[in-house]
This record gives structure tokens, C-alpha cells and sequence, in this order.
């Protein structure tokens, strides 16, 4: 089955400790990207991939890292989580120009 | 970047035809027009994409005008399952891969 495939679907945490969100994708996608929504605020991109080793920054980038060493994989990476960065997340993958997939979401708290 | 406006929320009845008009006044000529549905704590899903005139699947058909201006999102015959919230998004091809969505417009169907 076509999927994007998040994990975890739920992670409570505390400030400062360095969590990873996966992301993967199985249908062969060069696109992919993350987001997070807000109450009131809809869905904001915080990083984007065109295709392996090359990613950039989209609207909320601060406090973020990502990166795409396969094709398949685009990680999410809070080095130093804040309680600001409590928010649900979304990953996104498509064909350029097709429409995108998203996964399940992971709700991050960070006390 | 083209940026989207659309309706923060709108209310409706069951059995009603249901029209969202997003507006996107600086859409570039590459650009195509994409309408996602997004039900609480699910990650937003594809209803359909188009260029320009009419386009029309089995659950929707969107309406752009020749200018590319804006465009319409039709719901025909809305029932209580239709309650979620509807975004806009123009982009990909000329953005390079940033996206901007908008707030999405909550839609409420009562009975």
C-alpha cells in the first residue's frame, strides 16, 4: 500500500533533549517535506527536499534540522527542543508537481 | 510565492451544494491550483488539482476563471462527513519546492 509512514505518532519529551521524527515514503517520491500546524496558524512547512542530499529551508525553519540521505527517508531533527516546538507535525511526499501524501501526523509535547 | 486567502469558516446543511473560492492573485504561469481536506489530528488529503476551466472527479470539480486569479472549490450535495477543514494550495514548479499554505477554510455541515 502507498503510504507515508511517520514515527512516532505521539512523543512527550523535555526541553533540551535531541528527539528524531522518521518519515518514509514507498512510492519512489522526490519530494518530500515536513510541516507543523498550530491552532489558528493552519500548516507551515519547515523543510523541503527536491530529491537525495538536497533540502532547504521553508517558512519556520529556526530549531530544525532535516536530512535526505535516501530517497525514501527525510528525518526531522530537534537538537535542543523548546516547549515552542510543541505542535503536530506532518510529513509530505510527492512527484514534483503531483499531489502531495501526508502521513499520519506526530503530536510532540515538550515540557 | 504565490500566497492563498480563503474563508476562515463557513456553515452549511446537508443536501447543499457548497462553493469555497480561494484567492491567489499572484500565481505564477507554471503554477496549479490544489484543494486538500483535512479532518482533526489526520493529515490533510488530496481532493483535486487543476490549471485552469474545469475540473470535475467523483467527489468534486473546481472552477478557474481565465485569469487564474482565484479559484472555486464545489462540493455537490454535502452531507455531515464533508465537516472538515479545505485548503488552497498554489505551487510547487515555481516555488522550487516552498509552499505556503494558507489558514484553509473550516467548513461545518449541520443537519
Amino acid at each position: 500500500e502507498a503510504q507515508v509512514t511517520q514515527n512516532p505518532r505521539y512523543l512527550i519529551t523535555v526541553t533540551g533533549k535531541k528527539l528524531t521524527v522518521t518519515c518514509s515514503q514507498n512510492m519512489n517520491h522526490e519530494y518530500m517535506s515536513w510541516y507543523r500546524q498550530d491552532p489558528g496558524l493552519g500548516l507551515r512547512q519547515i523543510y523541503y527536499s527536491m530529491n537525495v542530499e538536497v533540502t532547504d529551508k521553508g517558512d519556520v525553519p529556526e530549531g530544525y534540522k532535516v536530512s535526505r540521505k535516501e530517497k525514501r527517508n527525510f528525518p526531522l531533527i530537534l537538537e535542543s527542543p523548546s516547549p515552542n516546538q510543541t505542535s503536530l507535525y506532518f510529513c509530505a511526499s510527492s512527484f514534483v508537481g503531483s499531489p502531495l501524501h501526508f502521513g499520519n501526523g506526530t503530536r510532540l509535547t515538550v515540557t | 510565492l504565490a500566497k492563498t486567502t480563503q474563508p476562515i469558516s463557513m456553515d452549511s446543511y446537508e443536501g447543499q451544494e457548497v462553493n469555497i473560492t480561494c484567492s491567489h492573485n499572484n500565481i505564477a504561469t507554471n503554477d496549479y491550483i490544489t484543494w486538500y481536506q483535512q479532518f482533526p489530528s489526520q493529515g490533510p488529503r488530496f481532493i483535486i488539482q487543476g490549471y485552469k476551466t474545469k475540473v470535475t472527479n467523483e467527489v468534486a470539480s473546481l472552477f478557474i476563471p481565465a485569469d487564474r486569479k482565484s479559484s472555486t472549490l464545489s462540493l455537490p450535495r454535502v452531507s455531515l462527513s464533508d465537516t472538515a477543514v479545505y485548503y488552497c494550495l498554489v505551487g510547487v514548479l515555481s516555488s522550487g519546492g516552498k509552499l505556503i499554505f494558507g489558514q484553509g477554510t473550516e467548513l461545518s455541515v449541520k443537519p
